[in-house]
C-alpha cells in the first residue's frame, strides 16, 4: 500500500525556516516524481512545487519560488521542502504527492494526509 | 502561466441529480487536464486523467470531457458520498502543474 507521512509542520515566526519531509513507503520511490501542494485556510488548493525522480526537472509557484527549496533523497525514500524567509500568507496545510510518472510531471495519483505550518508571530 | 477557471465556484444538487462542472484553461492545454474529488479531513483523490479517462475504482457516474481551453467534469447521479470540492488541474505547462479554484458540492 503507498504510504506518504509528512512530518515537521507546526509554528513558526514570520521570516524563519522551517523543514518538511515526507516519508515514502509501499512503492518504488525513484520511479515517481513528487510534488507539493498546499490548501491556504479556507481556500482552495494550490500547487507549491514538484520534483522529477532524479530531481533534474524542478518547478516552483511564484508565490513561493526564490524562497522554498524542494529536495529529495531516493535512498532515505524521503522528499523534503525547505521553507525559508516565511510570510504569514504561507500559513497553510501541505500535502506530499506522488505523481503517476517519473520525469514528465502529470497528475498525482497518491497523496498524504497533510499537515499544518502556521506563521505567525 | 496558464490559468484555469472553475464554474460554479459552489453549487446544491438534488441526490440523483446531473451536475456539471466547467474547467477554462486561459490557453490551449492539449487535453492535459486532471480532476480530483477533496473530501474535508481528506487525502484529495484523482478521478480523471487526460481529460475523459477514468481512474480505476472511480464509480462510473463520473465523467470527463473537454478539449483545446473548455473541459467539463459531470456526475450524471449524484451520490451523497459526492458530497466534496472538485477541482481541476492541467499539466500542459509540466513540471509547472496549476489547479483551477475548486467547485463545492453540497447536497440540497
Amino acid at each position: 500500500e503507498v504510504q506518504l507521512v509528512e512530518s515537521g509542520g507546526g509554528l513558526v515566526q514570520p521570516g524563519r525556516s522551517l523543514r518538511l519531509s515526507c516519508a515514502a513507503s509501499g512503492f518504488t520511490f525513484d520511479d515517481h516524481g513528487m510534488h507539493w501542494v498546499r490548501q491556504l485556510p479556507g481556500k482552495g488548493l494550490e500547487w507549491v512545487s514538484g520534483l522529477s525522480w532524479n530531481g533534474n526537472r524542478i518547478d516552483y509557484a511564484d508565490s513561493v519560488k526564490g524562497r522554498f527549496t524542494i529536495s529529495r533523497d531516493n535512498a532515505k525514500n524521503t522528499l523534503y521542502l525547505q521553507m525559508n524567509s516565511l510570510r504569514t500568507e504561507d500559513t497553510a496545510f501541505y500535502f506530499c504527492a506522488r505523481d503517476r510518472y517519473s520525469t514528465t510531471l502529470n497528475y498525482l495519483d497518491h497523496w498524504g494526509q497533510g499537515i499544518l505550518v502556521t506563521v505567525s508571530s | 502561466d496558464i490559468r484555469l477557471t472553475q464554474s460554479p465556484s459552489s453549487l446544491s444538487a438534488f441526490v440523483g441529480d446531473r451536475v456539471t462542472i466547467t474547467c477554462r484553461a486561459s490557453q490551449n492545454i492539449n487535453g492535459y487536464l486532471n480532476w480530483y474529488q477533496h473530501k474535508s479531513g481528506k487525502a484529495p483523490k484523482v478521478l480523471i486523467t487526460g481529460a475523459t479517462h477514468l481512474e480505476s475504482g472511480v464509480p462510473s457516474r463520473f465523467s470527463g470531457s473537454g478539449s483545446g481551453t473548455d473541459f467539463t467534469l459531470t456526475i450524471s447521479s449524484l451520490q451523497p458520498e459526492d458530497l466534496a470540492t472538485y477541482y481541476c488541474q492541467q499539466s500542459q505547462s509540466t513540471p509547472r502543474l496549476t489547479f483551477g479554484g475548486g467547485t463545492k458540492v453540497e447536497m440540497k
